[in-house]
């Protein structure tokens, strides 16, 4: 699976968007890229997943440029609760299941 | 719907002793999946079954480790025995087997965090 590289971690305040982006030079033609968030003490919860251009739904969005080398989830306004650590995974996935790789992800702090 | 489940939340062990994981995937969901995250390092993939069978277990460290899914429902991994290096939180996820065009979300459970003494 492609390797990704992403800020270890980040500082915003309650009510700003929060943008991480994330390279993965080597991305694969099938490749996806997909976002997870983790809460302290729970496990990795999926968040949002696109393979090219803007995907969005009620949580993010996820801008993806043309050459896919790299992409960048959006948090609009966010709040004490989404401080979390964030993954981006870059990997094809395949009907018979896939092994997720994570790396260190990005530590997301939001204070008041 | 009951999300993915794991028994214990926490178990300390003395070292050389066995102990028993286990996950409960969400009903239907024929992907179960183990991972664990060792104290400072990034979660770690560790086997992958379909139903009752093992898909992929090139995670596992060494055969120390046992898992197992009989009748393709829950999953127990059991270690033993149980070494220093083995501490860290164990995860387990969930998905179900992928249509023609969808992608696996996995749905992770909260994790069994083991302290090996």
């Amino acid at each position: 699976l492609a390797k990704t590289t992403q800020p270890i971690s980040m500082d915003s305040y309650e009510g700003q968007e929060v943008n991480i982006t994330c390279s993965h030079n080597n991305i694969a033609t099938n490749d996806y890229i997909t976002w997870y968030q983790q809460f302290p003490s729970q496990g990795p919860r999926f968040i949002i997943q696109g393979y090219k251009t803007k995907v969005t739904n009620e949580v993010a969005s996820l801008f993806i440029p043309a050459d896919r080398k790299s992409s960048t989830l959006s948090l609009p306004r966010v709040s004490l609760s989404d401080t979390a650590v964030y993954y981006c995974l870059v990997g094809t996935f395949n009907q018979a299941g896939t092994a997720l790789i994570f790396g260190k992800g990005t530590t997301l702090s939001v204070s008041s | 719907e009951a999300g993915v489940t794991q028994f214990p939340s926490h178990s300390v062990i003395e070292k050389g002793q066995t102990v028993t994981l286990r996950c409960d995937p969400i009903s239907g969901h024929d992907n179960l999946y183990w991972y664990r995250r060792v104290m400072g390092k990034e979660i770690k993939f560790l086997l992958h079954f379909v139903k009752e069978s093992k898909q992929d277990e090139s995670g596992m460290p060494n055969n120390r480790f046992l898992a197992e899914r009989t009748g393709g429902t829950y999953s127990t991994l059991k270690v033993q025995p149980a070494e220093l290096e083995d501490s860290g939180v164990y995860f387990c996820a969930s998905s179900p087997l992928a249509g023609a065009t969808s992608t696996d979300t996995q749905y992770f459970g909260p994790g069994t965090r083991l302290t090996v003494l």
